[in-house]
């Protein structure tokens, strides 16, 4: 079974540019969610996804932040324009049902805006 | 809202030498507890899990036991190797409060041979 991909693994980009990270989930997981770790820091919630609806999104940082999730099935998160304090890794994760169980993580995308 | 707080960072050892890593916690409800590692240039991974409290999560020789009178989930291992350098996330879930996996800052590990 495939785990939780996502694309790119890195991305560097300059200030001002629009950036779309992706994520493709666990199959039959209906539940997605975005999280975001500057550097030293911790690993912050953004958002959360049942199926094609944003259930969460108290995370969000802004609104050059867009989160959508087609059809239910993989993820993109677009920052447009992208600030320098946008770095940092973005993780993606799925789980199955909403609480008490694990969340499979994706290996990260790491996003340098310089 | 649920929170969690680890033990500053980085933590150096030698190898061989105990490691305990504190992670406390604040929720509503009766939340799982989880401890997260993720190795360098790799993504996150389970290391251990409880579901409820005195459960004792363990794996790879790293333990956790759910303290819930003392809202602790204390990440110990009696002997460090090189290979466990890493950095390891404590977090939380659970139906009682936010259904969405609480994270601390994370806590990094160096072990030299």
């Amino acid at each position: 079974e495939a785990g939780v991909t996502q694309f790119p693994s890195h991305s560097v980009i300059e200030k001002g540019q629009t950036v779309t990270l992706r994520c493709d989930p666990i199959s039959g997981h209906d539940n997605l969610y975005w999280y975001r770790r500057v550097m030293g820091k911790e690993i912050k919630f953004l958002l959360h996804f049942v199926k094609e609806s944003k259930q969460d999104e108290s995370g969000m940082p802004n609104n050059r932040f867009l989160a959508e999730r087609t059809g239910g099935t993989y993820s993109t998160l677009k920052v447009q324009p992208a600030e320098l304090e946008d770095s940092g890794v973005y993780f993606c994760a799925s789980s199955v049902d909403r609480g008490n169980t694990e969340a499979f993580f994706g290996q990260g995308t790491r996003l340098t805006v310089v | 809202g649920n929170s969690v707080t680890q033990m500053e960072g980085p933590v150096t050892l030698s190898e061989e030498a105990f490691l305990t890593i504190n992670c406390t916690y604040t929720a509503t409800g009766y939340p799982s507890l989880f401890w997260y590692v993720q190795y360098p240039g790799e993504g996150l991974q389970l290391l251990l899990k409880a579901t409820k409290a005195d459960d004792k999560g363990s794996n790879k020789g790293f333990e956790a036991t759910y303290r819930k009178e003392t809202t602790s989930f204390h990440l110990e291992k009696g002997s460090v190797q090189v290979s466990d350098s890493a950095v390891y996330f404590c977090a939380l879930s659970g139906k009682g409060g936010s259904y969405i996996p609480t994270f601390g800052r994370g806590t990094s590990l160096i072990v030299h041979p």
